[in-house]
């Protein structure tokens, strides 16, 4: 079974630029995550879809939207690109109903902004 | 609000010897607990949660952690690391309402020859 796949691995961009990452889900999870992990910062939780719906965002400025497909996957769109959007972004998916341990985690989207 | 505290970004180890990595939350309510390790160029991984119950609970890899809720603190253990626990550790915790991970600053372990 595959597990949850982002693409691309690598994206550079510069600043003022726009980015779109993408992440498709594990087979028959409707719920996806997008964290961000900038370097020192840890992991900062940007938004959660569920069934097509934005259910929870982070604290992150609107430049940060996304969506989610009737297949599930999902879309990561950063506007405006700034240098300090540089990171790696992280996208995990469940079924809603499932609790947090069954979150599997893709490898990421490393993001570069010169 | 809720929060995860790491206080150590990095710590080396040698191989062979003992790990024990810190981790502190605030929140309200009985919190639900786990740790991720982060290879490099990788996902996280779930290593062990904690619900309810037993406050020592086991994980995968051979870690540990242990609940002390008079500390606020969820310390993750290992007793012999190998030279492949060289990651990066995440503690974190969950809160239903919002439905998301809120993460610790994460602790880079180094091993040592």
């Amino acid at each position: 079974e595959a597990g949850v796949t982002q693409s691309p691995t690598h994206l550079i961009k510069t600043r003022g630029q726009q980015a779109t990452l993408r992440c498709s889900p594990i087979s028959g999870h409707t719920s996806v995550y997008w964290y961000q992990q900038a370097l020192g910062l840890g992991l900062q939780f940007l938004l959660w879809y569920d069934e097509g719906e934005e259910r929870n965002r982070g604290n992150f400025p609107p430049r940060f939207s996304g969506r989610q497909f009737p297949n599930y996957s999902s879309e990561l769109n950063v506007n405006a690109l700034e240098l300090e959007d540089s990171a790696l972004y992280l996208c995990a998916s469940k079924n809603r109903g499932a609790g947090a341990e069954k979150l599997f985690f893709g490898s990421g989207t490393q993001l570069s902004v010169l | 609000a809720q929060s995860v505290t790491q206080p150590d970004i990095h710590i080396t180890v040698s191989e062979g010897a003992s790990l024990e990595l810190r981790c502190n939350y605030s929140y309200g309510a009985t919190p639900y607990l786990f740790w991720y390790v982060q290879s490099p160029g990788q996902g996280l991984q779930l290593l062990l949660k904690y619900f309810s119950g037993d406050t020592l609970v086991q994980g995968i890899k051979g870690f540990e952690a242990e609940f002390k809720r008079s500390q606020s603190s969820f310390n993750l253990r290992k007793p012999s690391v190998h030279w492949s626990d060289a990651a990066e550790y995440f503690c974190a915790v969950f809160k239903a309402a919002g439905n998301k991970l809120t993460f610790g600053g994460g602790t880079r372990v180094l091993v040592k020859p």
